[in-house]
Parts: structure tokens; sequence; C-alpha cells
């Protein structure tokens, strides 16, 4: 079955480090996606993983392990503006049978 | 280079209407997904089109549909509404269908009384 799991909510402080984690179970993985999303805003994309490792953007940096079923999207140097709903989908599939599957998000909450 | 634009931002409607959603994707991206958003299901796929055809399909009933133009915009169309149907819905492009990344449009919000 599909499967995404992620928390609902966190909490953070402003210039703190926040790990949001997100575990998925699919058949045919075929790359991971985090995605930011502002209260009454459309999601824009983060970041994509398709190998294992770490790519790092700036402050964002994510984090896949394909035998675990495992990422993470790692912020750093929290600013308020980071609070928000952070996506977590993931392509499976090749070809014409490709899809993206969403997990539930996670709501940030960064306080002063 | 405009973003991706939804019309309209905001519709009531009433159960057993029926509604049609306009998308037109960024200038250059061919294939356009849709998708509805509620609080408790999050985002879940519809459809997508590229170059005018549906590529690939999600698990909603028949009464949603869509359809893309040869300039690329698309619609989608919900008859016979439920009050199920109230959601957000959301309408992304991206380059030919690689899809490695897609960029959602501002999305319409829909109730239905």
């Amino acid at each position: 079955g599909q499967n995404i799991d992620q928390p609902t909510e966190m909490t953070a402080t402003e210039g703190a480090i926040v790990q949001i984690n997100c575990t998925y179970q699919t058949s045919g993985f075929n790359g991971l996606f985090w995605y930011q999303q502002h209260a009454g805003e459309a999601p824009t994309f983060l970041s994509y993983n398709v190998l294992d490792g770490l790519e790092e953007k700036g402050r964002f940096s994510s984090f896949l392990s394909r035998s675990k079923g495992y990422s993470y999207l790692l912020l750093k140097e929290l600013q308020m503006k980071d609070s928000a709903s952070y996506l977590c989908a993931v392509r499976e599939g090749a070809g014409n049978n490709r899809k993206l599957i969403w997990g539930l998000g996670t709501s940030l909450a960064v306080n002063p | 280079k405009a973003g991706v634009t939804q019309t309209p931002r905001y519709l009531i409607k009433t159960r057993g209407q029926q509604v049609t959603l306009s998308c037109s994707p960024i200038s250059g991206h061919r294939s356009v997904s849709w998708y509805q958003q509620t609080p408790g299901q999050g985002l879940q796929f519809l459809f997508e089109y590229f170059s005018e055809t549906q590529r690939n399909k999600g698990n909603f009933p028949g009464r949603f549909s869509g359809r893309q133009f040869s300039n690329s915009r698309s619609e989608m169309n919900v008859s016979t509404l439920e009050l199920g149907d109230s959601a957000l819905y959301l309408c992304a492009s991206s380059l030919e269908a690689a899809r490695l990344e897609q960029y959602f449009g501002p999305g319409t919000r829909l109730t239905v009384t």
C-alpha cells in the first residue's frame, strides 16, 4: 500500500535547528520531495532526493535513506518566516504511471 | 515569467450544481496536475494532463473530470457537487513529463453548501 507518515505539529525556537521526519511505504519509489506551504498559500518546492544521502541548499537540507524508507528535512538558523506546513511527497511508478503521493504535512511553529 | 494562475480564487456553490475551474500553467510548461487539499486528507492527486492527454488519474469518482487545451491551459469540472467536495483545489505545472519540480498556483477555494 501507500503510506507516508510525518509528525502533525512541531515547535521550535528562532535561531535553533529543527528536523522534520518522513517515513514512507510505497511501491516503485522514484524520488522524494519536500514542499513548504504557508497558511493560505500554495506549496513551494524545497528539495528533491532520489539517491541516498544529504542534499544541502542554504539553511535547508534533506536526507534520504531508501532502504529505510526514511527522509528528513533539516532547517537551520530558524527564522519566524519558517513557520509553515512542510509536506513530504513520494513519487512512485514510472512512465505514464508515475504519481506523487503526499503526506499530510507537518505544521511548524517558530517562536521568538 | 508569470506563475501559475487559477480562476476563480473563491467559489460558493450548492449541492447538485456543477463547477468548472481553470488553470493557466507557466509559459512553456506542458504538464498540468490537479490536486484537492483538505485538512483531514491533505493533498490528494486528481489527474495530470500533458499535451492535451490525460496521463494519470487519482482515485476520485467520475464526477471529477478535466481537460487540457492546445495552449496547455487546463480546466477541471466537478458535476453534481457534494458537501464533501468543499476543498482547496490546486493546480501545478511542470516542464515536460519529468516533473522534478512542480509549481503550484494559488488555488481555488470551493465551498459547497
